[in-house]
């Protein structure tokens, strides 16, 4: 139990193109999502929570313009890379936790994004 | 701010036990989790423990906590080559989101 699914697994495009990555959870309701970034051999770094319904809480020094985050339903949340450039290049991961806070988070398999 | 720390490397040798060691600094952190990133990959929850619990056992993988100390350790018996991969510690202390602090992860490498 408790899978979550992240698509697509690896994008390449080119400077300017707005990529959308999907994370849903497969076999619970996500009530809580988070999205991540990890440089490589670095540890993940949070971006954003997001609560089904409700505007995404960004961390500090995280673009919200940039990076949109949408959490309409209780399995599907989804980050848009906004007009990507190469240093937005990353492995984007998101997590999903059901029911209240004392659950674990569980994982996608991330998204490998390139910008050319 | 709250602070998790591993060491950046180990070594084992298959059939060894590997045991993965972490410390933290928030004294409020409630759960304490490892998960298991392999290359390329997300994360796998592999176990978490509750921090009124001193040890908690899965199968191959025993989780000891401190909480005087506040250091946890992940021991894995009879490692094997597929269990080379980068372990995270991670804890979450009371609040409204919960969110998890990370460690820097550490790198296991399963000798032949």
């Amino acid at each position: 139990g408790a899978v979550v699914s992240q698509h697509p697994s690896r994008v390449i495009c080119k400077s300017g193109t707005s990529v959308k990555i999907e994370c849903r959870s497969l076999d619970f309701q996500a009530t809580t999502m988070f999205w991540y970034r990890q440089f490589p051999k670095q540890s993940l770094m949070l971006m954003a929570t997001s609560n089904e319904g409700s505007k995404a809480t960004y961390e500090q020094g995280v673009e919200k313009d940039k990076f949109l985050i949408n959490h309409a339903s209780l399995t599907l949340s989804t980050l848009t890379v906004t007009s990507a450039h190469p240093e937005d290049s990353s492995f984007y991961i998101c997590s999903a936790r059901e029911g209240n806070s004392n659950q674990p988070q569980h994982f996608g398999d991330g998204t490998r994004l390139s910008i050319l | 701010g709250e602070d998790v720390e591993q060491s950046l490397f180990l070594s084992v040798r298959e059939g060894d036990s590997s045991v993965i060691n972490c410390t933290y600094t928030d004294s409020s952190s409630t759960y304490l989790y490892w998960y298991k990133q392999e290359p390329g990959a997300g994360l796998q929850l592999l176990t978490y423990i509750f921090s009124n619990m001193d040890m908690k056992q899965d199968q191959r993988l025993t989780v000891l906590l401190n909480k005087k100390d506040k250091h946890l350790s992940l021991r894995i018996a009879d490692t094997q080559t597929g269990d080379s991969a980068i372990y995270f510690c991670a804890e979450s202390a009371l609040g409204s989101a919960r969110q998890l602090t990370f460690g820097s992860g550490t790198q296991l490498t399963v000798l032949p």
